[in-house]
């Protein structure tokens, strides 16, 4: 089945400065990479997602990026703010399962 | 609309007690599943379900049975408590299957003790 690794699993920035998150995953079948925050005691959010035929995607502070070679994709925040502290996940899936990584808990510092 | 409901929020079980997690969806979802959170594990999928009468088992099914008779419920039981079966369970439901945003519930803290 598939295997999803994230790292790092902690990572405290500075307010304003840059974060990203990487995953790496072992089924080339693969073709849907969403990633999800969940803040301290709520569910898990939908954030961005990006599909296999797409390299990049943007969304206002928030971007992926895909490389289906390497098989490794990665979640960029850019000037982050305090209410960006939360835990993160990656996640992939080839049809019926979405596997997940094991989550970044994202410290903002001000 | 509510959109996906768990109960209960908590709950204590002791070892070898049998329960039921209740979950709901209004949002015409043909797709559901549970997952497990243990930390530093992130979510694990236990079973799904790609529509009523169908159910099958994700990567960590022992211990726990499935059934949807309708669109909208898919209840998760706990045959016989297990101290590892203690977690945070979310139901999630979604338009398709794995590809399409998942829609979590609020999530159910089980302790076994």
């Amino acid at each position: 089945g598939e295997n999803v690794e994230q790292h790092p699993s902690t990572l405290s920035v500075q307010e304003g400065d840059s974060a990203v998150i990487k995953c790496t995953y072992s089924d080339s079948a693969s073709n849907y990479f969403p990633w999800y925050k969940q803040e301290l005691g709520k569910r898990p959010q939908l954030i961005i997602d990006i599909r296999s035929n797409v390299g990049e995607k943007k969304d206002q502070r928030i971007a992926v990026t895909l490389n289906k070679t390497a098989k490794h994709f990665s979640l960029h925040i850019t000037e982050t703010q305090p209410e960006d502290s939360a835990v993160y996940f990656c996640a992939a899936s080839s049809a019926r399962q979405l596997t997940f990584g094991s989550g970044t808990q994202l410290t903002v510092l001000p | 609309n509510a959109g996906v409901t768990q109960t209960p929020k908590f709950q204590v079980l002791k070892t070898g007690q049998s329960m039921t997690l209740q979950c709901a969806q209004d949002m015409n979802h043909e797709y559901m599943s549970w997952y497990r959170q243990d930390p530093g594990m992130g979510l694990r999928l236990i079973h799904y379900s790609v529509g009523a009468g169908i159910t099958d088992q994700g990567e960590v099914p022992n211990g726990y049975n499935v059934s949807r008779s309708t669109t909208e419920d898919f209840p998760l039981r706990l045959l016989s408590a297990a101290p590892s079966q203690t977690s945070v369970y979310f139901c999630a439901s979604s338009y398709g299957e794995g590809t399409y945003e998942q829609y979590f519930g609020p999530g159910t803290r089980l302790t076994v003790t």
